[in-house]
C-alpha cells in the first residue's frame, strides 16, 4: 500500500526551463509535506516543505504547491540548473513523526 | 555544527553474520530515525527513537532487527543473522526537540552488502 507516489521515475529538462515534479498521496491524515534532494552515495538533503494549512511555499528557485482536495503536491524549480540533477523524493508526515517517502523522480537538467 | 554522522559507510557481511550500524545525530538533536532504501526504491521508515526510548518501531521487521539509542553514545541499528535481502542503504536522520516542522536531517547512509 503506497501512500505516497511519484509516478514519474525520471524527468529531463533543458537548462533555464522549469522543472515540475509531482507527488500524490492517499492518506488525508498527513499534515506536513517535504521535498528532499538526493545525490548518489549521499543522504537525502532537505529542500523545502509545506504545512497542510498552506497551498504554496516559495524559497528562491523552489516552490512547492499543495492541492489538498486532489491530494497532490508539486515542486517547481525555475530556472533549472545542471546542478539540480539529482533524485527528488517527496515525503509526508503522519502520526508519530515518521516520514512516508515516495519512490523518487530522477531529474536530469541538460546544459 | 557537524551533520548527522553514520559509520561505517560501507559494510560487507556474509550470510548469518551480524551487522551493527551506528548513527550520531546532529548536536542538540535528541530524536533519531532509521530508514532503509532498497535498490530502485524510496526510503522506508523503520524505527523512531529518543534517548533510551523506542517511540515507534512499526517499520522494523519482527525478527533479527533491533535498535537502541542509549543515554551516552550513538544510536545503533543491529541486524542479526543477515540474509541477502538485507542488502540495502540504511539512513539515519535526526531532528531537534520542539521543531514545529519536523524537518529531519539525514546522514550519508551505510551501504550494507550481504554476500
Amino acid at each position: 500500500d503506497q501512500q505516497v507516489k511519484q509516478n514519474s521515475p525520471s524527468l529531463s529538462v533543458q537548462e533555464g526551463r522549469i522543472s515540475i515534479l509531482n507527488c500524490d498521496y492517499t492518506n488525508s491524515m498527513f499534515d506536513y509535506f517535504l521535498w528532499y534532494k538526493k545525490y548518489p552515495a549521499e543522504g537525502p538533503t532537505f529542500l523545502i516543505s509545506i504545512s497542510s494549512i498552506k497551498d504554496k511555499n516559495e524559497d528562491g528557485r523552489f516552490t512547492v504547491f499543495l492541492n489538498k482536495s486532489a491530494k497532490h503536491l508539486s515542486l517547481h524549480i525555475v530556472p533549472s540548473q545542471p546542478g539540480d540533477s539529482a533524485v527528488y523524493f517527496c515525503a509526508a508526515r503522519g502520526a508519530g513523526n515518521m516520514l512516508t517517502f515516495g519512490g523518487g523522480t530522477r531529474l536530469m537538467v541538460k546544459p | 555544527n557537524a551533520g548527522v554522522m553514520q559509520n561505517p559507510r560501507h559494510l560487507v557481511r556474509r550470510r548469518g553474520q551480524e551487522a551493527r550500524l551506528r548513527c550520531s545525530p546532529m548536536k542538540g538533536h535528541s530524536h533519531v530515525y532509521w530508514y532503509r532504501q532498497l535498490p530502485e526504491e524510496g526510503l522506508k521508515f523503520m524505527v523512531y527513537l529518543q534517548k533510551e526510548n523506542i517511540i515507534d518501531e512499526s517499520g522494523m521487521p519482527k525478527e533479527r532487527f533491533s535498535a537502541e539509542f542509549p543515554k551516552e553514545g550513538p544510536s545503533i541499528l543491529r541486524i542479526q543473522q543477515v540474509v541477502r535481502g538485507d542488502s540495502a542503504a540504511y539512513f539515519c536522520a535526526s531532528s531537534p526537540i520542539g521543531t514545529p516542522y519536523n524537518e529531519q536531517f539525514f546522514g550519508p547512509g551505510t551501504r550494507l552488502t550481504v554476500l
